[in-house]
């Protein structure tokens, strides 16, 4: 099973600050089944982007995913006030799992 | 709109069954799997199963196989997570999800999840 590890854990930003998210596999995933969630307390997570780099629907342009093979990375560009919660990614091998999260908070 | 509804919020004592349940509308049901996702309190999200209601292929995660039950009821467009008995360590907030996975893998539609407490 392909573990995947996110980091930092927690984030201390102010809004308007960039965000860099890292999430890495213990081998090398496709990029086509690399995802990333965000989650906000009491809520259930939606989807950002797949396929490693495509916004989801009604997703803003401030949200940007990269990398290939073992690295990626989720960037936000300018915190807004509503962008500070959890972030996972998530991926399919041979089976789908998730990483532990990334915790971005108000500084 | 494309929308899961999930039952609501139990209760149980441990040793008990349960049977919780997942309404997906808005789309074609049977070609889409669908899929449980585990978070107990104050952790991460982890990824428990799917069923593709069209023919009721079932996979799970390691960690759930045995543990778990996934069904699919097509002519009412419902998913189910079951239990034949219960933990204190099964008390967590469940989601479905609809599962995307032709050229590319992800989980587009979350219901809002059914929270399960299990204590005596």
């Amino acid at each position: 099973e392909i573990v995947l590890t996110q980091s930092p854990g927690t984030l201390s930003l102010s809004p308007g600050e960039r965000a860099t998210l890292s999430c890495r596999a213990s081998q090398s995933v496709s990029s086509s089944y690399l995802a990333w969630y965000q989650q906000k307390p009491g809520q259930a997570p939606r989807l950002l982007i797949y396929g490693a780099s495509s916004r989801a629907t009604g997703i803003p342009d401030r949200f940007s995913g990269s990398g290939s093979g073992t690295d990626f990375t989720l960037t936000i560009s300018r915190l807004e006030p509503e962008d500070f919660a959890v972030y996972y990614c998530q991926q399919y091998g041979s089976a789908w799992t998730f990483g532990q999260g990334t915790k971005v908070e108000i500084k | 709109e494309v929308q899961l509804v999930q039952s609501g919020a139990e209760v149980k004592k441990p040793g008990e069954s349960l049977k919780i349940s997942c309404k997906g509308s808005g789309y074609s049901f049977t070609t889409y799997w669908i899929g449980w996702v585990r978070q107990m309190p104050g952790k991460g999200l982890e990824w428990m199963g799917i069923i593709y209601p069209g023919d009721s292929d079932t996979r799970y995660s390691p960690s759930f196989q045995g543990q778990v039950t996934i069904s699919a009821d097509k002519s009412i467009s419902t998913a189910y997570l079951q239990w034949s008995s219960l933990k204190a360590s099964d008390t967590a907030m469940y989601y479905c999800a609809r599962h995307v996975s032709d050229y590319y893998y992800y989980m587009d539609v979350w219901g809002k999840g059914t929270t399960v407490t299990v204590s005596s």
